[in-house]
């Protein structure tokens, strides 16, 4: 595609459920990261896929966050029994590899009522 | 731990005038990005410095990057109203497989 699609771009939700949010790369790209962004805040990095893998995890904020990229394209980040505190922007970025500019998606805002 | 600081957090200036956003890291680096973003937007990459003593300029945008000093400003020359927004600074640490760390942003607004 021309860009990184992110979807849903709104995401509202209850408390204690879970959400899948998705990220489609920019074709041919093969280093996807995702980040949260709060309200006034900055970007908080969360995860990184070279290709399928994700090298490091440490930057998700607890276990309940977790997160796949299948045939090195799409990726999904679920969060599992939201909490209020989850609500934020997440934003996914690619790039044609580690350490290049990143295009970033339009994000999806959630909020967990 | 890489840290990313920005200076000023906020800064509002009037049309035509000069003024430079400030960008230190606490570890060294030779990678350094400054990206734009617009309310309600995604941000949008401006410039990527890739060595010491590198300067790159689009428009009224102008970013340069001191290795030495760990030390990246964006300076922006006779402002117009097109130019607010928030501009955020990011340094790869390198090595390892951490994304780029960004700095809290600076929400910049110019007034006619």
């Amino acid at each position: 595609g021309a860009g990184v699609s992110q979807s849903p771009s709104n995401k509202v939700t209850e408390k204690g459920k879970d959400v899948e949010l998705r990220c489609d790369p920019i074709s041919g790209h093969t280093a996807l990261y995702w980040y949260r962004q709060s309200l006034g805040q900055g970007l908080e990095f969360l995860i990184y896929f070279q290709g399928n893998s994700a090298p490091d995890k440490s930057g998700l904020p607890s276990d309940r966050f977790s997160a796949e990229r299948t045939g090195g394209s799409v990726s999904t980040l679920t969060i599992q029994r939201t909490q209020q505190e989850d609500s934020a922007v997440y934003l996914c970025a690619s790039s044609p590899a580690r350490s290049e500019k990143l295009f970033f998606g339009s994000g999806t805002q959630l909020s967990v009522l | 731990e890489l840290k990313v600081e920005q200076n000023p957090l906020f800064l509002s200036m009037q049309e035509g005038k000069n003024y430079t956003i400030y960008c230190n890291y606490s570890t060294t680096s030779d990678r350094l990005y400054w990206y734009r973003q617009d309310p309600g937007k995604s941000l949008e990459s401006l410039f990527v410095l890739l060595s010491n003593g590198a300067v790159k300029q689009e428009g009224r945008l102008m970013a340069s990057l001191d290795t030495k000093a760990r030390l990246s400003t964006l300076h922006i020359t006779a402002a117009v109203h097109d130019l607010s927004a928030t501009y955020f600074c990011a340094v790869d640490a390198g090595g390892g497989a951490d994304g780029l760390t960004f700095g809290k942003g600076t929400h910049l607004i110019i007034q006619p």
